[in-house]
């Protein structure tokens, strides 16, 4: 089993909502990420949990919350979010931090900000 | 950090002739170097990797890249596209001693015409 699973696939709120944004792997992957890509653009990386802890946070603002509630799960609360946070939102996971691994990616949560 | 440049941003090709597509990345270290291709409204998907050893690397769907160290290149090539190679083809890299922090190239869209 090589899948990453995201859910919901499509998700539309508006800026008082919060709201999470869920993903789960179960090939016992110990590293896993969040990027945001914005339409015709690259991933930026977001934030990297390895062995459940948070190891890299790109400056993220605090309305993006991340949560590792086990090594399989890695959740992103979102709150009072702006519309210029629209965009797909791509889970990965890979074996292990800081090794040549290849990392898995989620199909993605499509996220529009009203 | 790392950084990637794709040098086109969008190749257009007849089906059955050859592509390649230019990848070219800033390092002072080693690194690993990486192929992803993105589907519409899909994730991700790993076409091939460079860690070490032999420069010509081959993935899947026919695709191969050749690693260039002097150039610091990393081009895509496949000698026959399909139509359903239509797709957006990400290079990417990753500092060998800070593998979880990966940088993407701006992408090149390949449009396999009939």
């Amino acid at each position: 089993d090589t899948e990453v699973t995201q859910t919901p696939k499509h998700l539309v709120m508006g800026m008082t909502n919060k709201k999470s944004l869920k993903c789960e792997q179960h090939m016992g992957h110990r590293a896993m990420y969040w990027y945001k890509q914005k339409a015709k653009k690259p991933p930026e990386l977001m934030f990297v949990y390895s062995y459940e802890k948070l190891s890299i946070n790109e400056s993220v603002p605090s309305r993006f919350s991340p949560e590792c509630p086990n090594s399989s799960l890695l959740n992103l609360h979102l709150h009072a979010l702006q519309p210029e946070d629209s965009a797909l939102y791509l889970c990965a996971s890979s074996q292990d931090a800081g090794l040549s691994d290849t990392q898995y990616f989620g199909p993605g949560t499509r996220l529009t900000v009203l | 950090a790392q950084s990637v440049t794709q040098l086109d941003s969008q190749v257009p090709v007849f089906e059955e002739a050859p592509v390649e597509l230019r990848c070219n990345y800033s390092s002072s270290v080693s690194v690993y170097l990486f192929w992803y291709v993105q589907y519409p409204n899909q994730g991700l998907q790993l076409l091939l990797k460079y860690l070490s050893g032999s420069t010509l690397v081959k993935g899947i769907n026919g695709f191969e890249a050749e690693f260039n160290k002097s150039q610091t290149s990393f081009h895509l090539r496949k000698p026959s596209v399909h139509i359903s190679d239509t797709a957006e083809y990400f290079c990417a890299v990753s500092d060998r001693y800070n593998n979880n922090d990966m940088r993407f190239g701006a992408g090149t869209r390949l449009t396999v015409k009939p």
